[in-house]
């Protein structure tokens, strides 16, 4: 079983709107936990790094939480663009140098 | 470019022919990372290396995979009768201790 967990798997939204992603994990112990962007056949691309003691990290318009208590952590896109379009991969590593990757959200904008 | 390069970015060969894959490191990254990633899905780990030592190979990779990393610097990853299973795109991370790991374009293979 998956230790990261993403939702949706993919959703559609409108140039300029905002839309949230979910991670969920399992992986114990925790070291720190990674937004990566992803385009169609190129590698992922680091948004955001955070730590256990981080709440909130932001990147320009990408911003992401996580709450270590619950295991939870999202990635907010506010006033979305086109080139916003692309995968979108929460990857938790532990005390090791395991990485463990969620499966993605495919975010797709249209004008 | 001081990125991690990978190369090719795309290969296609026949069933049961023989491939390999080299990977470029950032330069003063002693780990280095393989992952191997199908449509719809987040990457899978294969294997990882510290400096030049193989410090695990996961139970994805049969023994027709193997990877190299001489004098730690660049790393090689090579299939051996590919099967159209293997089908994926294949990508190589480094990172310099715990710290962030930063990854390739990808190679691209197909068998047909």
């Amino acid at each position: 079983k998956n230790q990261v967990e993403q939702s949706p798997q993919s959703l559609i939204i409108l140039e300029g709107k905002n839309c949230t992603l979910q991670c969920n994990y399992t992986v114990s112990p925790f070291s720190n936990l990674r937004w990566y962007k992803q385009d169609t056949g190129r590698g992922p691309v680091s948004l955001t790094i955070m730590t256990f003691s981080e709440n909130t990290k932001s990147n320009g318009r990408y911003t992401a939480t996580l709450d270590a208590d619950t295991k939870q952590s999202s990635l907010h896109i506010t006033a979305s663009q086109l080139s916003d379009s692309a995968s979108y991969i929460c990857v938790v590593s532990g005390n090791d140098y395991k990485l463990s990757f969620g499966a993605g959200t495919t975010v797709t904008v249209r004008a | 470019d001081t990125g991690v390069s990978q190369d090719p970015r795309h290969k296609i060969t026949k069933r049961g022919q023989n491939v390999t894959f080299r990977c470029d490191p950032i330069s003063e990254h002693n780990r280095l990372y393989w992952y191997r990633q199908t449509l719809g899905q987040g990457p899978e780990f294969l294997t990882y290396f510290q400096n030049e030592a193989q410090l695990e190979k996961s139970r994805l990779l049969s023994d027709r995979f193997s990877a190299e990393r001489p004098k730690g610097s660049f790393s090689t990853l090579e299939i051996q009768r590919t099967e159209q299973g293997d089908s994926a795109m294949y990508l190589c991370a480094s990172s310099l201790a715990r710290n962030e790991a930063f990854f390739g374009q990808g190679t691209r293979l197909t068998v047909v």
